[in-house]
């Protein structure tokens, strides 16, 4: 079956430590995005990734860092930099390598990060 | 730039309908209509494009007025497995990322 998988579902840190979430998908699809969830404020684009080796800034990139090494996997690391961590975290997936305007996104089931 | 979406929240008792509005201050070249059951991970809908026609699938259809910078979702004799929140996302050209509105929490209820 095709598709995406974040892990883990739940996920505990204390304050000042890195974390990195995990996102792979199976689709073969180019492109490849992070959100972050929080109530009230909708889906705002961390970081979006149009092709291996090469992303770009979302909105909210301060304190987040990733990499595109593979097609397949689209790791976030969330930095001590960042100052409020604790929120849901989505990745999703596109087909092709436009940064959006006719294609489907495909989101994970999701990781929710809870900094202590 | 996000889009804002109207109403915040709406309760419905099955067999109502329902409009969620979806505008934005610049021109836009695509639509896009999720729906996301608390806890889970948002569910494509439909994508309206610039010069395109109105869509639906069953019950649930969406527009798009170019002129006005807005779309709106029409959900006709609701279901409960309506419930969740919807969210429009905004394309402005070929190249840029879609932008998410805040999205709409719609209870329907027996």
């Amino acid at each position: 079956d095709g598709g995406i998988t974040q892990s883990p579902k739940y996920l505990f840190r204390k304050e000042g430590q890195n974390v990195t979430l995990s996102c792979e998908q199976n689709l073969n699809h180019d492109a490849m995005y992070w959100y972050r969830q929080d109530p009230g404020q909708g889906l705002r684009l961390i970081y979006y990734s149009q092709i291996v080796n090469d992303f770009q800034k979302g909105d909210i990139a301060e304190g987040y860092s990733v990499s595109r090494e593979k097609k397949e996997s689209f790791p976030l690391t969330v930095t001590s930099a960042q100052k409020n961590p604790t929120a849901f975290y989505l990745c999703a997936s596109s087909i092709s390598s436009g940064a959006g305007g006719i294609d489907t996104q495909y989101f994970g089931p999701g990781t929710r990060l809870t900094v202590l | 730039q996000q889009p804002v979406q109207s109403p915040q929240a709406v309760i419905l008792r099955e067999g109502e309908d329902a409009v969620i509005n979806c505008s934005s201050s610049k021109a836009l070249y695509s639509v896009h209509w999720y729906r996301q059951k608390h806890g889970e991970a948002p569910v494509f809908l439909m994508i309206l494009l610039k010069g395109g026609e109105q869509k639906g699938h069953e019950k649930i259809s969406a527009s798009f007025n170019e002129k006005k910078q807005q779309s709106s979702l029409y959900l006709t004799a609701s279901q409960l497995s309506y419930s969740g929140t919807y969210f429009c996302g905004t394309v402005h050209s070929g190249n840029t990322p879609l932008v998410f509105g805040k999205g709409t929490r719609l209870s329907v209820i027996a």
